[in-house]
């Protein structure tokens, strides 16, 4: 199976602050990762795929990067809305895996 | 409007079984690989369950579930199910339907229902 590990595992940033998580493969998946966002109570929702394309509809803010075994998810301005936690995910190979998720709160 | 609805999820004793069921409404849901997603009290996603777009119906199963779960579509009511059996309590989770992303590849989950919520205890 595919491990997938994140760093940090929670960051305190202010509102207007860049944010920056890190998602690592511990083989390549030929970027058919994933990045959603769930809240809390919520059920996830899907902001990008492919590694770096956004799904419609996801405030450009969010954007993905990265190749081969290491990505990242950045958004270049928090608000107060995008608290919650972040999951990287595979989709290279069954079974399909998630990393252990990132929580962002707002200071 | 793309929505996911699960419904069939409750209270059950181990060992006992339930069939969750997840209704979809704004696509055409023949067309789309369609998967089960679990997340367990205070826990990460863990990927269930994924069966194919309608034609091959392939399906494919995580180890914990694999054996003791089914995963079935009914295209003309728009359906995807899930069948589990022999259940323990490390399946106690909330269970969340996700729709395949028009990429074609099967864990491109473009939308995710609400989820609903299997406890197993005694």
């Amino acid at each position: 199976d595919i491990q997938m590990t994140q760093s940090p595992s929670s960051v305190s940033a202010s509102v207007g602050d860049r944010v920056t998580i890190t998602c690592r493969a511990s083989q390549g998946i030929n970027n058919y990762l994933a990045w959603v966002q769930q809240k809390p109570g919520k059920a996830p929702k899907s902001l990008i795929y492919a590694a770096s394309s956004l799904r419609s509809g996801v405030p450009s803010k969010f954007s993905g990067s990265g190749s081969g075994t290491d990505f990242t998810l950045t958004i270049s301005s928090l608000q107060p809305e995008d608290s919650g936690t972040y999951y990287c995910q595979q989709y290279d190979s069954y079974p399909f895996t998630f990393g252990p998720g990132t929580r962002v709160d707002i200071k | 409007e793309v929505q996911l609805l699960e419904s069939g999820g409750g209270l059950v004793q181990p060992g006992g079984s339930l069939r969750l069921s997840c209704e979809v409404s704004g696509f055409t849901f023949a067309n789309y690989a369609m998967s089960w997603v679990r997340q367990a009290p205070g826990k990460g996603l863990e990927w269930v369950s994924t069966i194919s777009h309608s034609g091959a119906s392939t399906t494919y199963f995580s180890d914990s579930v694999k054996g003791r779960s089914t995963i079935s579509r009914d295209n003309s009511k728009n359906t995807l199910f899930l069948q589990m059996g022999s259940l323990r309590a490390e399946d106690t989770a909330i269970y969340y339907c996700a729709k395949g992303g028009p990429s074609g590849y099967y864990g491109d989950f473009d939308y995710w229902g609400q989820g609903t919520p299997v406890t197993v205890s005694s």
